[in-house]
């Protein structure tokens, strides 16, 4: 039970570029999101999914796109990287079908923008 | 919207001692989750402990302990015999009880003392 995993755990990308990062987890959960952390802040909700096929946009979501066509996998696309965007991102899952509900976090990927 | 507030940027503690971090939340939801995630170095998100809103008794897990105060919308975290693995950042959050979306504090760092 490998929990949640994410890949690239680093990446730097040039301004414009555009690129996937992933994230799966094994456990079944039906919800999946996708955070971010700038230096010094708490984590901030970018976009999330109740299911396979339904995903919304949480509080920041300008600039990236999700889909979720499985249960496993919740991948985040960035469009157009722009310098804003460095930051380290977080994917979470959860269930509300679990004892404590909480959110299991992936290592989270360090993306700097140049 | 709803915000989640911690006013301790940093707090310092002796080993063996208690620390009290403070954490203040707006919603006008009746029905919501309140948790502590923490954060070390390897920036993994780690639960520290949750509480349901409909409770009224505090939740606790080993030394860790929290001061639910719906009224006054406070939900305070006390870390007793503080340890040199409890040093890292501490974050509040908010989960409605319909979603699975969680709004953070900025954070508080501990720092534990030998």
């Amino acid at each position: 039970n490998a929990g949640v995993t994410q890949t690239p755990k680093f990446q730097v990308l040039k301004t414009g570029q555009s690129m996937t990062l992933q994230c799966a987890q094994d456990m079944n959960h039906e919800y999946m999101s996708w955070y971010r952390q700038d230096p010094g802040m708490g984590l901030r909700l970018i976009h999330y999914s109740v299911g396979a096929g339904i995903t919304d946009q949480g509080e920041v979501p300008n600039g990236y796109n999700v889909s979720r066509s499985t249960t496993e996998d919740f991948p985040l696309r960035l469009l157009s990287a722009a310098p804003s965007q460095t930051s380290v991102y977080f994917c979470a899952s959860s269930s509300r079908w679990t004892v404590t509900y909480e959110q299991y976090f992936g290592p989270g990927t360090r993306l700097t923008v140049t | 919207a709803q915000t989640v507030t911690q006013s301790q940027p940093e707090m310092s503690v002796q080993e063996a001692e208690t620390v009290t971090l403070s954490c203040t939340y707006d919603t006008s939801e009746s029905d919501y989750y309140l948790f502590w995630y923490k954060q070390p170095p390897s920036r993994q998100m780690i639960l520290v402990i949750r509480q349901e809103a409909y409770k009224q008794q505090n939740a606790t897990e080993n030394r860790f302990s929290v001061n639910f105060q719906k009224a006054a919308k406070s939900f305070s975290l006390k870390i007793s015999d503080s340890q040199l693995g409890d040093a890292a950042m501490y974050f509040c959050a908010y989960e409605e009880a319909a979603g699975n979306k969680l709004t953070f504090g900025g954070g508080t760092r501990v720092l534990v003392k030998p």
